[in-house]
């Protein structure tokens, strides 16, 4: 079953604009993690945001959560057309055993 | 860096065959998924395996098994293929201590005709 659900489903800006995707969730967490996936291919670990961290930077990429909303986004500034993808969020509904819970994901589109 | 390896890229199979699809990881990492990706759906968890031989069913086991003898090999078996088992498949591995990272390979597309 889905646990994290990010929105909007699909998103299409111009380079140089940022983007932000959004996630919520339903239940306790340890971590927050970020994905993305190039169209046929695997998924690609972005970012981990621990339940105690409220903001993280990497590069162009910026997380925030909020676990009293349940809810994080990604934000991408100054976006390129190679930012072209899908994101996934995915959480560990609070257990260290390994499983993750990702959502469906939004497909974002850069047109240079 | 961490490599997962998928046997196939891409894979035409016939109802009815019984088909394996292969998974490799190279970081002696404890866990190991094996997911299908249909759009619109998302991720699904069929199966994953936190040690050697030892395996826990995902979200959707039906129609799959899967065997793990050794460490890096985690193999996921469709014992009589359907066409509703045509699908991307991806496998990943990951270390407990590292935050449960997952790391994928580079997906297998199955089509069973």
């Amino acid at each position: 079953s889905q646990q994290g659900e990010e929105d909007p489903q699909a998103l299409s800006i111009q380079e140089g604009e940022n983007a932000t995707m959004n996630c919520s969730y339903k239940t306790s967490i340890n971590n927050l993690q970020w994905y993305r996936q190039n169209s046929g291919r695997g998924l690609v670990h972005l970012i981990l945001i621990r339940s105690n961290e409220r903001e993280k930077h990497s590069g162009r990429l910026r997380v925030t959560l909020d676990t009293s909303k349940k809810s994080s986004s990604l934000l991408i500034t100054a976006s390129r057309a190679a930012d072209t993808a899908s994101y996934f969020c995915a959480t560990d509904r609070g257990s260290t055993l390994g499983r993750l819970y990702f959502g469906r994901g939004t497909q974002l589109t850069v047109w240079p | 860096d961490v490599k997962v390896t998928q046997s196939s890229r891409y894979l035409v199979k016939r109802t009815g065959e019984k088909v394996f699809l292969e998974c490799v990881q190279d970081m002696d990492h404890e866990n190991m998924f094996w997911y299908r990706q249909d759009p619109g759906l998302g991720l699904r968890l069929i199966y994953f395996s936190y040690d050697v031989k030892m395996k826990e069913k995902g979200d959707i086991p039906e129609g799959y098994s899967v065997s793990r003898e050794k460490k890096e090999r985690f193999s996921l078996i469709l014992e009589s293929a359907s066409t509703n088992q045509t699908s991307m498949y991806l496998c990943a591995s990951s270390f407990y201590r590292g935050g449960n990272i997952q790391y994928f390979g580079a997906g297998t597309r199955l089509s069973v005709l």
